[in-house]
């Protein structure tokens, strides 16, 4: 039972154009929506988070914009960077759900290239 | 200004075998969170520990697999008469005692268990 689903296995983008990373989801009890980055043989990287009640959130190049009647989020990178080229795990923590326990898609990798 | 420390980055070990994954939290956690990532999968919790004490398990399968995070030292992860199925990637993350909803948890770099 799949409750956050990255339906794009991988993405492909031009060096500084926008990459657009989607993620869907089924539990209408997620509370917070979080982004992760991974790059091979390492841990994920914490990028953004946003909170159920709001509609967007922005740092730096990394905006995330969330539609909840859709159950949908997206994490836009503008500009893209080759070194932006990882997997990109969006994550989920549902409410009254225990402190550490996220919810994980499957990814998607996103290859920017030069 | 060491992060989450995991040991050892690899393990190989035969069917039958005890697997023993080690993870020191970052200097001033005293939470800690094991993950499992299964080939072409996602991270999937498995156990939230604070010193001496399971907090949640919910993700642990039942037999075999076991969790402590002792008052001094890192956090164990045990995994005895490991099968091939066992092989995967596993990651610990940690994080204050109180971590805001929608906090960002800090990762190692992982163990990679091969199971042959």
């Amino acid at each position: 039972d799949q409750q956050v689903k990255q339906n794009s296995p991988s993405l492909s983008v031009q060096e500084g154009r926008i990459s657009i990373l989607n993620c869907d989801y089924t539990n209408s009890m997620f509370d917070y929506f979080l982004w992760y980055k991974k790059y091979p043989a390492e841990g994920p990287t914490f990028l953004i988070s946003i909170s159920s009640i709001k509609d967007k959130n922005e740092d730096g190049r990394f905006t995330v914009f969330l539609n909840k009647s859709a159950k949908h989020l997206s994490l836009h990178i503008v500009p893209s960077q080759p070194g932006d080229s990882a997997v990109y795990f969006c994550a989920a923590t549902r409410y009254g759900g225990s402190q550490g326990n996220l919810i994980f898609g499957k990814g998607t990798k996103l290859s920017v290239k030069p | 200004n060491a992060g989450v420390m995991q040991n050892p980055r690899h393990l190989v070990r035969r069917r039958g075998q005890e697997a023993r994954l080690r993870c020191s939290p970052m200097k001033g956690h005293s939470h800690v969170y094991w993950y499992r990532q299964l080939p072409e999968e996602g991270l999937k919790f498995m156990v939230y520990l604070q010193k001496e004490n399971i907090i949640d398990e919910s993700g642990m399968p039942k037999e075999r697999f076991s969790a402590e995070f002792p008052k001094e030292g890192p956090s164990i992860l045990r995994i005895q008469q490991v099968v091939r199925g066992d092989s995967a990637a596993y990651f610990c993350a940690s994080s204050p005692s109180r971590a805001p909803r929608g906090y960002g948890y800090t990762f190692g770099s992982g163990t990679r268990l091969t199971v042959v």
